[in-house]
């Protein structure tokens, strides 16, 4: 059962345009949630992050934004620039039931993002 | 700052085999996550090493399991590998507190392929 869920598996998009991805999830119990940016042959890299007190956040063309009724976020980027293809992995995390535990995180199944020149 | 390194990079093994990976958080890190990435699953979180112990275990079975070193590096063993354990393999290591959001940094992967 996945609790992060990335519904789209590619999105194209021309240069200059926006990109929306979009990200739903599950469990009640996250309240920070996560956006990771991954090349071919390298690790995710973080991209940025809300906590579930705010409903938007931003930095520079990124901007993600939380609806907490909905269960869902989505990561904008304005303009999109050929250099933003990459896969885009949404990522949640939540308190740790157990106390001698740190948060993990829980990762969707990713969206690959094509600029289009 | 040098970043987390993987080691191998790729691996080809045949099944029934076991495989051990390897991963070197940053300086300072003592945490050390494990994740399988394949296609379409993202990435499923394996176990998280700190201090030396084992402080949460995702649901993959008993044939996968890790270990960490006085140092922080930490490795992964897959034992009697099946085709599909395929996957890429990352680890990120971080700070590890309990407390707060601990960002985590990622290695580049061990690509394994079971023939």
């Amino acid at each position: 059962d996945q609790q992060v869920k990335q519904n789209s598996p590619s999105l194209s998009v021309q240069e200059g345009r926006i990109s929306i991805l979009n990200c739903d999830y599950t469990n009640s119990m996250f309240d920070y949630f996560l956006w990771y940016k991954k090349y071919p042959a390298e690790g995710p890299t973080f991209l940025i992050s809300i906590s579930s007190i705010k409903d938007k956040n931003e930095d520079g063309r990124f901007t993600v934004f939380l609806n907490k009724s909905a269960k869902h976020l989505s990561l904008h980027i304005v303009p999109s620039q050929p250099g933003d293809s990459a896969v885009y992995f949404c990522a949640a995390s939540a308190i740790p039931i157990s106390s001698g535990s740190a948060r993990q995180l829980t990762f969707g199944s990713g969206t690959q993002l094509t600029v289009l020149p | 700052k040098a970043g987390v390194t993987q080691t191998p990079r790729y691996l080809i093994k045949t099944r029934g085999q076991q495989v051990t990976l390897s991963c070197s958080p940053i300086s300072g890190h003592r945490s050390v996550s494990w994740y399988q990435q394949t296609p379409g699953q993202g990435l499923q979180f394996l176990f998280e090493y700190f201090s030396e112990t084992q402080r949460n275990k995702g649901n993959f079975p008993g044939r996968f399991s890790g270990r960490q070193f006085s140092n922080s590096r930490s490795e992964m063993n897959v034992s009697t590998l099946e085709l599909g354990d395929s996957a890429l393999y990352l680890c990120a290591s971080s700070l590890g507190r309990l407390s707060g959001n601990n960002e985590q940094f990622f290695g580049p992967g061990t690509r394994l392929t079971v023939l």
